[in-house]
């Protein structure tokens, strides 16, 4: 069955730290994936998509994620956070070969402190 | 702009009495889809469309309706509403099998419901 874990509900990082959201996937066939982002009270927003072109991906507002197969994981990451970047984020599967829904994991809340 | 909208954004309501959650996307898209958002559970997946009158159900459909006569709206219908539906609840869509797996999927602002 395919799955989606998010490790850490909650993750809190000084203002300029690394950002760091882990995100292990399963999936019996190859999977796209993507990272969202949801402000409070706002809908969610695609941050990037993984689509089998490149390993490395790059996104909005700084954010980027790798795809890595042997570990099934897709973690996403920011150099140095921003206290605009506090939100809930949350990374989704779907699989490859005509599939239609969204798998979403458990979301990880963003806190950035000064 | 390309958007979906919901409405309303805010519900109160009590246990039993039918309520209409609506949803429009202005994007021609095929798929819609409505999910529930619960913490700790992420979104799960209530209900989805493929196309104009092709409904089914996804991993929670208890409790609701869906119906699809336009291909820009899909209302979210609970007959009877109860406690356990209190939820923030997410309309979706995209391109469908017209586009490709990556075809990004764009969501409504969300409703959130109190049912008492």
């Amino acid at each position: 069955a395919q799955s989606v874990t998010q490790l850490g509900s909650h993750v809190s990082v000084s203002e300029g730290a690394l950002v760091l959201l882990r995100c292990n996937y399963s999936s019996s066939v190859p999977p796209y994936l993507f990272w969202y982002v949801q402000y409070p009270n706002q809908g969610l927003q695609l941050l990037l998509k993984y689509t089998s072109a490149a390993t490395l991906v790059k996104g909005i507002n700084g954010f980027e994620a790798e795809f890595k197969k042997s570990e099934t994981s897709f973690h996403l990451t920011k150099p140095s956070a921003h206290m605009s970047d506090a939100a809930e984020y949350f990374c989704a599967l779907r699989l490859s070969g005509g599939y239609n829904k969204l798998i979403f994991g458990a979301g990880t809340r963003l806190a950035v402190h000064p | 702009e390309a958007q979906v909208t919901q409405n309303p954004r805010y519900l109160i309501t009590v246990t039993g009495k039918k309520l209409t959650v609506t949803c429009s996307q202005n994007m021609n898209h095929e798929y819609m889809s409505w999910y529930r958002q619960d913490p700790g559970l992420g979104l799960r997946q209530i209900y989805y469309s493929m196309n104009v009158e092709v409904t089914d159900k996804g991993d929670v459909p208890e409790g609701y309706k869906v119906s699809r006569k336009e291909k820009r709206n899909f209302p979210l219908i609970l007959e009877s509403p109860s406690p356990n539906q209190t939820s923030l609840y997410f309309c979706a869509s995209r391109r469908g099998t017209s586009g490709s797996g990556t075809d990004t999927q764009y969501f409504g602002p969300g409703t959130r419901l109190t049912v008492l």
